[in-house]
């Protein structure tokens, strides 16, 4: 199994400022992703961050808005830019140790306010 | 794309009885179908997953779910409730992308109260 741990476990921001969360993993893992949580609500995946290429995006987000780091195979960066109240969410951070039938685990989210 | 549909917002149960939280999936090829568990105010926790055999899969906390190809659902049992069961839980399919890697993309939810 994988642990993962979040920096900073939350925060609360001014609008317009960005913020970067990190994301370690205790193992070296295949895949991290980053997702996005409302409360009490479903999982929207932002983005696949890929070891030394860009990270791959989904519909609706963009690398200027949520540019994603990956520098190794046990560390990854997201940072929400220049912010606003709807960027308000948990974000989770999550990585996957081999291929698609492995269990894919996840941090304990950070949690970010905007004002 | 692949998708799981969750049609219960929540679920009420009687502790000691038993429990399910239903979940249909719509995928193309081999479905990859997970279960996972997110308690209040902490992250989301692996329960079980199904890949291909048994049809009746067993995972953390009692837990177990049954792959119905027929029915295409991947329903999340356990036989007798517990209060510290209450807790929001997910459905998600593994969707293979085109370079080789995946994404997993995760059911609306469904809140389970378990009343003592």
């Amino acid at each position: 199994s994988a642990v993962i741990s979040q920096k900073p476990s939350r925060d609360i921001c001014q609008r317009g400022t960005s913020l970067t969360i990190q994301c370690q993993v205790d193992s070296q893992v295949t895949m991290m992703f980053w997702y996005r949580q409302q409360p009490g609500q479903s999982l929207t995946l932002i983005a696949t961050a890929n070891q030394g290429s860009e990270a791959t995006y989904e519909s609706g987000f963009v690398i200027d808005k949520f540019p994603i780091s990956r520098p190794n195979l046990t560390f990854s960066t997201l940072t929400v830019s220049n912010m606003s109240p709807e960027d308000s969410s948990i974000y989770l951070c999550s990585a996957s140790v081999l291929g698609p039938q492995e269990t894919q685990y996840f941090g304990p989210g950070t949690r970010l306010l905007v004002l | 794309a692949q998708s799981v549909a969750q049609p219960e917002d929540q679920v009420n149960v009687a502790e000691g009885n038993p429990l399910t939280v239903k979940c249909t999936y719509s995928v193309s090829g081999n479905p990859y179908l997970f279960w996972y568990v997110q308690y209040p105010n902490r992250g989301l926790q692996f329960l079980l997953k199904y890949i291909t055999g048994d049809n009746l899969v067993k995972g953390s906390y009692g837990f177990e779910a049954e792959f119905n190809k027929s029915q295409t659902s991947f329903h999340l049992k356990k036989p007798s409730a517990l209060v510290s069961d209450s807790a929001l839980y997910f459905c998600a399919v593994r969707d293979l992308i085109n370079t080789g890697g995946f994404k997993t993309i995760f059911g609306a939810g469904t809140r389970l109260f378990v009343k003592a």
